[in-house]
């Protein structure tokens, strides 16, 4: 079964902090991977999409990495703000053409001023 | 800004009645697919449309159905609602060929099946 774990399932820090954020996929066979940003009642939106063949991307205080042996992907979050409050998700697509996202339960952040 | 409209916003529903929800994509973006994310959980992939053809299909009843139209929009429609039905329904669309294949989302379509 095609499955994707986030820890932890929640997560409150005070601004500032450096945090990680996990997420583990069952499937090696992996085309790419995303990680997206979610805010309550809302759509998501796209943080970094890394390709099977990358190690990491970033983008200003994000940084995620793909390690395909271990089936694990880390988001990095730098000097955490308030304004980063919001539910995080992985998802990873398969090889193949049907372009499915199978994505994890989230990580929720909240970043206390 | 992801391109990727979708309408309308909520609405509400009883048992066994029929819903068509609405999505405009990004022009170029010739794949799209749809996702329901109930309460609490990550989104679970229904199906993807190419071209104007279903291409691919998750653990979903033939109840929910949709359709590609040339002109980047789409539908997504759902037969004899059930209560479990409602959550929320995310459009997403790419480009294919020679791509990064990221996917953009819309804010989504909140159903309650009362």
């Amino acid at each position: 079964k095609q499955e994707v774990t986030q820890i932890p399932a929640a997560l409150s820090v005070p601004e500032g902090e450096n945090l990680v954020l996990n997420c583990s996929f069952t499937d090696s066979a992996i085309y790419n991977l995303q990680w997206f940003r979610q805010d309550p009642g809302k759509g998501l939106t796209s943080l970094l999409l890394i390709q099977s063949s990358q190690r990491e991307q970033t983008s200003g205080r994000l940084n995620a990495s793909l390690d395909k042996s271990s089936g694990r992907s880390t988001l990095y979050i730098a000097a955490s703000q308030p304004g980063d409050s919001a539910t995080y998700l992985c998802a990873w697509r398969s090889s193949g053409n049907t372009g499915k996202l199978i994505f994890g339960q989230g990580t929720t952040l909240q970043v206390k001023p | 800004e992801t391109g990727v409209t979708q309408s309308p916003t909520h609405l509400i529903k009883t048992r066994g009645q029929q819903v068509t929800l609405r999505c405009s994509s990004q022009s170029g973006h010739n794949t799209v697919s749809w996702y329901q994310q109930a309460l609490g959980q990550g989104p679970q992939f229904i199906f993807q449309y190419y071209r104007e053809e279903e291409n691919g299909r998750g653990n979903f009843p033939p109840r929910f159905s949709g359709l590609q139209f040339p002109n980047y929009s789409s539908e997504l429609n759902v037969n004899a609602l059930e209560l479990d039905d409602s959550a929320l329904y995310l459009c997403a669309s790419r480009t294919t060929g020679a791509n990064t294949g990221e996917l953009f989302f819309g804010e989504g379509s909140r159903l309650t099946v009362l």
